[in-house]
Parts: C-alpha cells; structure tokens; sequence
C-alpha cells in the first residue's frame, strides 16, 4: 500500500526555521497539500499543489519539492505556529488519497 | 463563505451502522469542480481519508473501509452522507466533512465525535 512519511516530531526555537517534510514515490507525479491542526480544532490547509500558499497563510510558510520529498518552510518560526501539520496526497493512479502520519511542531 | 456541518450519533453500538450527514451552505454541492470528502481522525492519532463523493453520485473510497462504507450525495438538500456498517471500536474517531476543490481539502467542518460503545 502507498504511504506518505513525515517525521513524527520537530522542535524549533522561535525565530528559527522548521522543515516538515514528507515523503512519497507518488510525490514525483502528484501535488501535496498541508494542512495545520491546533489542538481541539479542524484541520487548514496552509499550502496547495507543493508550492502555492492560499490566502491567509502567512508568508513565512512556504513549500518546495524535490523528487519525491516535498517540505513544508516555516521561515521565523512564532509560538502560534506550535501544532499538528498534515500532508496529504494521491497515489500515482490518482485515484486514493491519504494522509501522511503527520509532525507534532514544538516552539521551545 | 462556504461552511459545512457534521450531524449524527454521538455513541453506536458495536455492529451496529453509523449514519452521518455533512450539511453545505453557501456553495452549491452540485458545483461541477468540488468533490465533498469524509476524513476522520481517532483520538489522539493522525488523519484517515474515508472517501469521497461527486455530486454526479460518483464515489471513491479507501480501500481499507469500502467493504464497509457507502457515501451519497442529496443535491435538493445540499446534503452529502456517510453510512459505514459493522462499526467496532476501532471506529471510534472525530468524523469531519470537507470541500475538495483543485486537490486542495478546504474548508472543514467542525467535526463529530463518534463513540462506538456498547
């Protein structure tokens, strides 16, 4: 079965910058999308299609892709950004979704 | 603004089947582009794509619940659901509704917790 893998946790300090990445062999053909969950709440996405940053994210996040990694940029990291971040793709046919296993973000 | 609600049980008895509802407003669920998905997520763990429906009535499912799972889509009551039989305790979860459009799953609801108890 087709899986996407991210780190289980990372810690950064604020001010400094996070790299969340995920990774899949269907990366190389399809997007990823990223989604951020604060406890208690529904899912937002924060980037679309790898690289695309939808209205009201922030610009200090930002995506890119190599291969068959895509990382999810937190470039100044702020104590609000400590959450649950998601990735989530298609498998190569494009037909089943998942979700990665998601990245416990910690602002020490 | 478009938003979407989750309504259903709160506790199902094991075997029994789950019923929920995802009630739309302000997009019309017969929107060509937009697919309308069920996620959810247990307790204290990650997310689980469930499966998702067009409003043709074209479905999708995860392999791991089809056996299990049907989704349908009520165009005259902007009204999409989700029945998923045989529920043990490892269905035991948050349930959310989404908007799919262009890949990207925006917005959700809020979520439902469901409880399979006896």
């Amino acid at each position: 079965s087709y899986e996407l893998t991210q780190p289980p946790s990372l810690s950064v300090s604020p001010g400094q910058t996070a790299r969340i990445t995920c990774s899949g062999d269907a990366l190389s053909r399809q997007y990823c999308f990223w989604y951020q969950q604060k406890p208690g709440q529904a899912p937002v996405l924060m980037m679309s299609k790898d690289t695309e940053r939808p209205a009201g994210t922030p610009e200090r996040f930002s995506g890119s892709s190599s291969g068959t990694t895509v990382t999810l940029t937190i470039t100044g990291v702020q104590a609000e950004d400590e959450a649950d971040y998601y990735c989530q793709s298609v498998d190569i046919g494009g037909t089943f979704w998942m979700f990665g296993g998601g990245t416990k973000l910690a602002v020490l | 603004q478009v938003q979407l609600h989750e309504s259903g049980p709160g506790v199902v008895e094991p075997s029994q089947t789950l019923s929920l509802t995802c009630s739309v407003s302000g997009d019309s669920i017969s929107t060509g582009d937009s697919f309308w998905s069920w996620i959810r997520q247990p307790p204290g763990k990650g997310l689980e794509w469930i499966g998702y429906v067009h409003s043709t009535g074209r479905a999708n499912y995860n392999p791991s619940l089809q056996s299990r799972l049907l989704i349908s889509v009520d165009t005259l009551t902007n009204q999409f659901s989700l029945k998923l039989n045989s529920l043990t305790a490892a269905d035991t979860a948050i349930y959310y509704c989404a908007r799919v459009s262009g890949g990207a799953t925006t917005p959700w609801g809020q979520g439902t917790l469901v409880t399979v108890s006896s």
